[in-house]
């Protein structure tokens, strides 16, 4: 089955603390991995997906194909961070991404 | 202006009346989606288009039905709408192989 897993419900940490979301998915092929972000009421944006390999906002996840997992990490959290976290995944040539539950991010001063 | 435009941002209806969602993208894109979230849930998938003449239901599609009238357009309708339809509804447009852009979301209340 294809599926995507985020353990955290929530997390909180302290501003200029390193951040870790978790994301493990659930793919017999080679997967396509996305990481959105939904700031208070706005939209979902792309944040970063794993083919391009950039850091955007000071974030940044790598690909463990081993571990299936897709992490998202930054070293040091802003207050500005504070937002709801989607890891997705695009399954072959569905074109349907499959999300998971989403983590919230709270960065507290 | 936005890639992708939802209409109404916020909506309250009764039990059992039609409700339309409205969707509109500029991004020249075929694909289009409508997705639900709710809380602890994340987003559901509830109806998918391809192209003009494409349509398929998601993971959640029964009590939804949609209307692609073009490219550029796809509707979102609950029928008879219930309370457990409350949610945010979220459209979203993609290019082959790419991620989503989405829309700024309605949110849909039913009393």
């Amino acid at each position: 089955a294809q599926r995507v897993t985020q353990p955290e419900k929530l997390l909180s940490v302290f501003k200029g603390a390193p951040v870790e979301l978790k994301c493990n998915y659930s793919y017999s092929g080679s997967p396509e991995l996305f990481w959105y972000v939904q700031y208070s009421r706005q939209r979902l944006q792309l944040l970063l997906r794993h083919i391009s390999r950039e850091s955007i906002k000071g974030f940044t996840a790598d690909l463990n194909k081993g571990e299936t997992s897709f992490h998202l990490k930054k070293p040091f959290a802003q207050e500005e961070d504070s937002a709801m976290y989607y890891c997705a995944l695009l399954p072959g040539n569905t074109g349907k991404l499959i999300f998971g539950q989403g983590t919230t991010l709270q960065v507290k001063p | 202006d936005a890639d992708v435009t939802q209409t109404p941002r916020n909506r309250i209806t009764k039990t059992g009346k039609r409700i339309m969602l409205e969707c509109s993208q500029t991004k020249g894109h075929d694909r289009m989606y409508w997705y639900r979230q709710d809380p602890g849930l994340g987003l559901q998938l509830i109806y998918y288009s391809f192209d003009v003449k494409d349509i398929n239901k998601g993971e959640i599609s029964d009590g939804y039905s949609v209307s692609r009238q073009a490219q550029a357009k796809f509707s979102l309708s609950l029928e008879s709408a219930i309370p457990n339809q409350t949610a945010l509804y979220f459209c979203a447009t993609s290019d082959t192989g790419e991620g989503y852009t989405f829309g700024s979301g309605t949110r849909l209340t039913v009393v």
